[in-house]
């Protein structure tokens, strides 16, 4: 089964500082990997997706994701943090998963993001 | 179009009560999710659905049931609430062509609480 470990569970930066959120995937073979943002309250959204073809990602917001098959991560970026970057997100990767699907989500247990003044 | 719609937002329930979560999307997308947030955790998979009249378990099924009779709607129910299905529950759907991957849309969540 697929799996992803979420390095920090609370990232703090400063606006206008950079991000770097940290993911670390186990697949047996290429994987499909997803950036989700949750705002407080709200559903999730995707940032951004790696299917097998640009290792560089550019999702929304300015953010953007390299996938290293060597170092089997899929970071997310972001050069300048903005106030309203806070939230928590979830680096995800596609199946299959505990149940056997080849399109079950696999979540990691999310990063949260402050961003102080 | 209003996305992938929730009801209700809010619910306490009492131990051993039922309930049915509710969840409808316009988008005509087939597939169709339900996932459960526990408190600093990921999302996990509790059931899915491929179109119209098939669901299938996912990871966490024990004391749910799904049901799809059509495209829009995909409503969970609890039979026998229990402290443990405390949560926030996601429902999400996508359209996903054979071999294609596209992103799962999510509603706004149904916070639950059992006492």
């Amino acid at each position: 089964a697929q799996s992803v470990t979420q390095l920090d569970s609370h990232v703090s930066v400063s606006e206008g500082t950079p991000v770097l959120l940290r993911c670390n995937y186990s697949s047996s073979y290429s994987p499909s990997l997803f950036w989700y943002v949750q705002h407080p309250n709200k559903g999730l959204q995707l940032l951004l997706k790696y299917t097998s073809a640009a290792t560089l990602v550019k999702g929304i917001n300015g953010f953007e994701a390299e996938f290293k098959k060597s170092e089997t991560s899929f970071h997310l970026t972001k050069p300048s943090a903005h106030m309203s970057d806070a939230a928590e997100y979830f680096c995800v990767v596609r199946g299959p998963g505990a149940s056997g699907s080849a399109r079950q989500l696999t979540f990691g247990s999310g990063t949260q993001l402050t961003v102080l003044p | 179009n209003a996305g992938v719609t929730q009801t209700p937002k809010f619910r306490i329930l009492k131990i051993g009560q039922s309930m049915t979560l509710q969840c409808t999307q316009d988008m005509n997308h087939n597939y169709m999710y339900w996932y459960r947030q526990d408190p600093g955790m990921g999302l996990k998979l509790i059931y899915y659905s491929v179109g119209a009249g098939i669901t299938d378990k996912g990871e966490v099924p024990n004391g749910y049931n799904v049901s799809r009779s059509t495209t829009e709607d995909f409503p969970l129910r609890l039979e026998l609430a229990a402290p443990s299905q405390t949560s926030v529950y996601f429902c999400a759907s996508s359209y996903s062509p054979t071999y294609e991957i596209n992103e799962q849309f999510f509603g706004p969540g149904t916070r639950l609480t059992v006492l």
